[in-house]
Order: structure tokens, then sequence, then C-alpha cells
């Protein structure tokens, strides 16, 4: 079974700082998709940013940059030049291949302070 | 382009009581999904449908929980009766569904019911 970890549950980091949130997974299959979705107070869940298991190169969004490692299965997310607007819950989430169901992880609720 | 929608936005009810939620997805989106999210964790999907057909019903509790599509658009979740473990937010998402393996389709989420069972 596929699973998806969040070992931080809260963080927080002062505007315009740099902010990693880690994510580890699991699963058996090697086709599979990492996501990371941020869910504001007014509960909307948006994509963050995607990253195919096939590809070696690191996905970019903007200020939103991923560290990919595979064979650690880890996933984490790096947000540079925090905002007051990226104060959000973070959800990592896996769906692959075997399963095709989308696993969340329990969350990481940041906080950027003024 | 507008985005997932649902109705309502907060429901609070009694135990054994009825409710239903509505969704309509994005134009042009053949998969559909309702999640169910406790406080303090992630989504949880309860049922996928790939225009009117279920897909995957595995993790919905048959014995409250009912959902429909009937023309493959919007949907209704139903629960009967609630119980004080429904309280929750559903959240419904969709994604595009075309290909062979939908699953590489990125879902869209809409702003969630917040239910309160008291």
């Amino acid at each position: 079974a596929q699973t998806v970890t969040q070992s931080q549950p809260e963080m927080s980091v002062q505007e315009a700082e740099t902010v990693t949130l880690s994510c580890t997974y699991d699963t058996s299959e090697n086709n599979y998709y990492l996501f990371w979705y941020k869910q504001p107070p007014s509960r909307q869940m948006i994509l963050v940013i995607r990253q195919e298991a096939y590809k070696q190169q690191n996905a970019t969004e903007n200020r939103f940059s991923v560290n990919f490692q595979k064979a650690a299965k880890s996933f984490s997310l790096k947000i540079s030049d925090s905002q007051l607007g990226d104060t959000a819950m973070y959800f990592c989430a896996l769906i692959d291949f075997g399963n095709e169901k989308l696993t969340f992880g329990t969350g990481t609720r940041l906080t950027i302070i003024p | 382009e507008a985005g997932v929608a649902q109705s309502p936005r907060y429901k609070i009810i009694e135990k054994r009581q009825s409710v239903a939620f509505w969704c309509n997805p994005i134009s042009g989106h053949a998969t559909l999904y309702w999640y169910q999210q406790i406080l303090g964790q992630g989504p949880k999907l309860l049922i996928q449908f790939q225009n009117n057909g279920v897909v995957d019903d595995s993790q919905l509790p048959k014995d409250r929980f009912s959902a429909e599509r009937l023309k493959g658009v919007d949907s209704t979740l139903k629960i009967q009766p609630a119980k004080l473990e429904d309280s929750a937010v559903y959240l419904c998402a969709s994604s595009l569904g075309a290909g062979t393996s939908g699953f590489t389709d990125t879902q869209y989420f809409g702003p969630g019911t917040r239910l309160t069972v008291l």
C-alpha cells in the first residue's frame, strides 16, 4: 500500500525567508506522481507543484521548487521569498499506477510571520 | 475558466438526520471525486466517477453514504442517517479523465462543504 508521511505538523517562518517542508513516501510502483497541495483557511485546495517520478529534473513553479530524491523516497517543498499569502496547510500527495488513488499526508501548517 | 463548484458551504444537522451535498465539476472533466477530510487529517477518497459510472467506491460506507452522477456532469453525495463521526469537510474534485491512464491527470478541488453533526 502507498503511504505519505509529513513529519512536521507546524512550521513558522519570517516573511521573505526560505522554508522547506518535508515529505517521505512509499510505493512499490515505478510509475507515480507526487504533488504538493496548498489549503488556505478558506479551504480551497490548490495545486502548488507536481513531479513525475520518471523525470530526474526537480519541478519548479516560480518561488516553489521541490527536491525529489527517488532512491530515498523523499519529496520536499522549498518556498523562497515567503509571503503572507503562503500561510496555509500544505499537503504532500502521491498517486501511482497500481493504486490510482491520490493518497495524502497529514499536512504541515505553515505560518508566515510579518 | 470556472472551477469546481460545491454547495452548501456549511451544514449543521442532528445525528440520524439526512444531508446531501452537490458538486459541479470543471466543464469537460470526465472524472469526479468525493473526499472526506476529518479535522487534522488529509483528504480520504470516498468515491470516484468516470462520466456516470463508478470507478472506485471501496472506501464509501455504503450502509449510510450514497452518491450519484446520473448525467455524467454534476454529482450528489448523501448521508442517511448521519453519525457524529461524519463531521468533516467534504471535498469534491474533478480531473480531465482523458487517455488510458487517467491517474496522471491533475485533480482540481472545490471549496468543500463543512458538515457538523450534533
